[in-house]
């Protein structure tokens, strides 16, 4: 088990370009899910999978985001039109949902920075 | 809504002083608690959790009892470590059907000096 993986760590684009972040969750995990971080604030929710359908979204995510997990293990979030107030951290986290337990595990994070 | 206040930081501690960090939550229902912690340059890890009234959480020396009739989730440690210097997240998650979402507080971060 290797935990939850994200790629890229960092990223710095200009303002109006698109980015496109993954996450890998940890293997057999049927539950994905997107949080954003900024500075001094906890996690925000901003949507989530079970397998490949998107069940759940917050009004955080504008029709700018989009968000995919086409075979329901790795899964992408795609920022178009980047603005300076989508700079933040985005987080993946993945849980396994049964009767036993429904921790989230959370990846390291993808820092974005817009210019 | 869901909303989760905690104390604000920073939190500065002498080494193996006692550590209260508060946490109180608003919800309907029945939520299960969390705290979580991220270290410099880490991710969030679950620390411990409390899923009904009266449930006490523990891990690693941390503690943190659930008190429906205050709506509190307190963490508490008796002697804190330079090692515990981290950004310490409370956290609830609904107990609604289809509602799987974290709704976190803003952090307190935990400085802890020799």
């Amino acid at each position: 088990d290797t935990g939850v993986s994200q790629d890229p760590r960092h990223k710095i684009t200009k303002r109006g370009q698109n980015v496109t972040f993954r996450c890998d969750p940890i293997s057999e995990h049927n539950r994905l899910y997107w949080y954003r971080q900024t500075l001094g604030q906890g996690p925000e929710f901003l949507t989530y999978f079970q397998n490949e359908a998107q069940l759940e979204k917050s009004r955080l995510l504008s029709d700018r985001f989009s968000a995919e997990r086409p075979k329901g293990s790795f899964s992408t979030l795609e920022i178009q039109r980047t603005e300076q107030g989508d700079s933040a951290m985005y987080l993946c986290a993945s849980s396994l949902e049964s009767g036993i337990g429904y921790e989230q595990y959370f990846g390291p994070g993808t820092r974005l920075t817009v210019t | 809504g869901n909303s989760v206040t905690q104390m604000e930081g920073p939190v500065t501690l002498s080494e193996e002083a006692f550590l209260t960090i508060n946490c109180t939550y608003t919800a309907t229902g029945y939520p299960s608690l969390f705290w979580y912690v991220q270290y410099p340059g880490e991710g969030l890890q679950l620390l411990l959790k409390a899923t009904k009234a009266d449930d006490k959480g523990s891990n690693k020396g941390f503690e943190a009892t659930y008190r429906k009739e205050t709506t509190s989730f307190h963490l508490e440690k008796g002697s804190v470590q330079v090692s515990d210097s981290a950004v310490y997240f409370c956290a609830l998650r609904h107990s609604g059907a289809g509602s799987y979402q974290l709704t976190f507080g803003k952090g307190t971060k935990l400085s802890v000096i020799p």
